[in-house]
C-alpha cells in the first residue's frame, strides 16, 4: 500500500491569490493524479502528473489555472492560481498502487476556502 | 456522453439489514469497476475491485456484482452497522484498462441502531 501526505490540510485564501498544495508519497510511483471535489459533489479529475513530462489536463482544466509540478517519483504539487470563490473545494492527490491493479490511494485532501 | 450514476438520495437503513447501493454507467466499456468509502473530511478509501470478466466479488461483509450487459454494479453490505455510515463511491477506468479513474456521484449511507 501507499501512504500519501498532503498539505496544507486546509486554508482560507483571498481571491486573486494562489495556493500551492503538496503531495508526498512514501514510495516511488509513476503517475500521480489530482482531483477536485466541490461541496456535496463527487471527485473530478483535474490532471495526471508524470515525472519528467508535462501534466495531462482533463477537459475544463488548464495549465495556467492549475500548474502542476512533478520533480521526482514521490512528490507533486498543484497550484490553484488567481483564485476566486468558485475554486473553493477539496483538492485530493492520488496514486495507483501496483501497475494495472487499479486500486487508488488518496491523500486526506486540502480543503480550500476562497473569500 | 459518458456518465456514471449512483443513487442520488441518501440511503437510510436499520442496523443488521443489508444495504444495497447501485452504480450505473453509460458510454463506457471499463476493464474494471471499483468501490470506495469516503468519510467526511477524508479522502476515499479503496474497498473492492471487480473486473469485467467477474460476476461477483466478496470481502467479509461486502459483496459486489458487475453486469456488463446492464452496465451496472451493485454493492451490498450485509449485517450493516452504524460504523458503515459513510458515502460510497463507484469508479471506472476512464478508458479501457488505463490508470485514470472516473468517479460516480456517490451515495450517502446512514445506518441507524
Amino acid at each position: 500500500s501507499a501512504v500519501i501526505s498532503q498539505k496544507p490540510s486546509r486554508d482560507i485564501c483571498q481571491r486573486g491569490t494562489s495556493l500551492t498544495i503538496q503531495c508526498q508519497v512514501d514510495s516511488q510511483v509513476t503517475m500521480m493524479f489530482w482531483y477536485r471535489q466541490q461541496p456535496g459533489q463527487s471527485l473530478t479529475l483535474i490532471a495526471t502528473a508524470n515525472q519528467g513530462s508535462e501534466a495531462t489536463y482533463e477537459s475544463g482544466f488548464v495549465i495556467d489555472k492549475f500548474p502542476i509540478s512533478r520533480p521526482n517519483l514521490t512528490f507533486s504539487t498543484l497550484t490553484v492560481s488567481n483564485m476566486s470563490p468558485e475554486d473553493s473545494s477539496i483538492y485530493l492527490c492520488s496514486v495507483e498502487w501496483g501497475t494495472g491493479s487499479g486500486e487508488a490511494f488518496f491523500g486526506q485532501g486540502t480543503r480550500l476556502t476562497v473569500v | 456522453s459518458q456518465k456514471i450514476e449512483q443513487n442520488s438520495e441518501a440511503l437510510n437503513i436499520q442496523e443488521g439489514k443489508t444495504a444495497t447501493l447501485t452504480c450505473n454507467y453509460t458510454n463506457y466499456s471499463p476493464a474494471y469497476l471499483q468501490w470506495y468509502r469516503q468519510d467526511p473530511g477524508r479522502g476515499p478509501v479503496f474497498l473492492l475491485l471487480i473486473r469485467e470478466n467477474e460476476k461477483e466479488k466478496r470481502k467479509e461483509r461486502l459483496k459486489v456484482t458487475f453486469d456488463t450487459t446492464l452496465k451496472q454494479s451493485l454493492f451490498h453490505i450485509t449485517a450493516s452497522q452504524p460504523a458503515d455510515s459513510a458515502t460510497y463511491l463507484c469508479a471506472l477506468d476512464a478508458s479501457y484498462n488505463t490508470d485514470k479513474l472516473i468517479f460516480g456521484t456517490g451515495t450517502r449511507l446512514q445506518v441507524f441502531p
